[in-house]
């Protein structure tokens, strides 16, 4: 089945510093991808949608000049978090939709992001 | 109003249960309907795709009425492996998908 390869799973940093997450789909192309935010006993939370070659669509509230977003190529979409703090702490999920039509999205597995 | 709301839970059951939880959502123009299973710190994974005429993969059974805006999933004889939160997904036009908050399930021997 469909992959979406998600690191690191895991990081701590220190508050001040810029962490960068990458999502790769192993075996389909993926023109654009999801990237989702999950605080604890909460839903999942669409930040932005990624799209190859062009600039990623952001949802309101979400700041577009801290949650850098980059897919350069139909395989690989990255997310970095500038500046971070202690707020934003959290679970960073992406996704993508192998093929078209009514199918459900994958997931990657995920990443914890500490802020100390 | 949430545009995907779904029972709050936490639901608490023995094995071999019966268990059902609702969805309900706001936008009638609302295409395609998912439940999926998330594992606690775990990414979501698909569980089922929601088909107008109803489905049902093993123990599990999905409904969507479309009157009335409301999805359901029912699980038969549930395992202790089914403890997980659950959640109602709805995709919009294009690529909007919105998530419910979930719904809890601990299922115990």
């Amino acid at each position: 089945g469909a992959v979406v390869s998600q690191h690191p799973s895991r990081v701590i940093c220190k508050s001040g510093t810029s962490v960068k997450i990458e999502c790769r789909s192993l075996d389909f192309q993926a023109t654009t991808m999801f990237w989702y935010r999950q605080f604890p006993k909460q839903s999942l939370m669409l930040m932005a949608t990624s799209n190859e070659g062009s600039k990623a669509t952001y949802e309101q509230g979400v700041e577009k000049d801290k949650f850098l977003i980059n897919h350069a190529s139909l395989t690989l979409s990255t997310l970095t978090v500038t500046s971070a703090h202690p707020e934003d702490s959290s679970f960073y999920i992406c996704s993508a939709q192998p093929g078209t039509g009514d199918y459900g999205y994958t997931f990657g597995s995920g990443t914890r992001l500490t802020v100390v | 109003r949430k545009e995907v709301e779904q029972d709050p839970g936490p639901f608490n059951v023995p094995e071999g249960a019966t268990v059902a939880f609702n969805c309900t959502y706001s936008n009638s123009a609302s295409q395609s309907f998912f439940w999926y299973r998330q594992d606690c710190r775990k990414e979501p994974k698909l569980l089922m795709s929601v088909y107008s005429s109803g489905n049902e993969d093993g123990r599990f059974t999905a409904q969507l009425n479309r009157a009335s805006q409301y999805i359901s999933l029912l699980i038969r004889d549930s395992k202790l492996s089914d403890s997980a939160t659950y959640l109602c997904v709805v995709k919009n036009g294009g690529f909007k998908t919105i998530f419910g908050a979930g719904t809890r399930l601990f299922v115990k021997a």
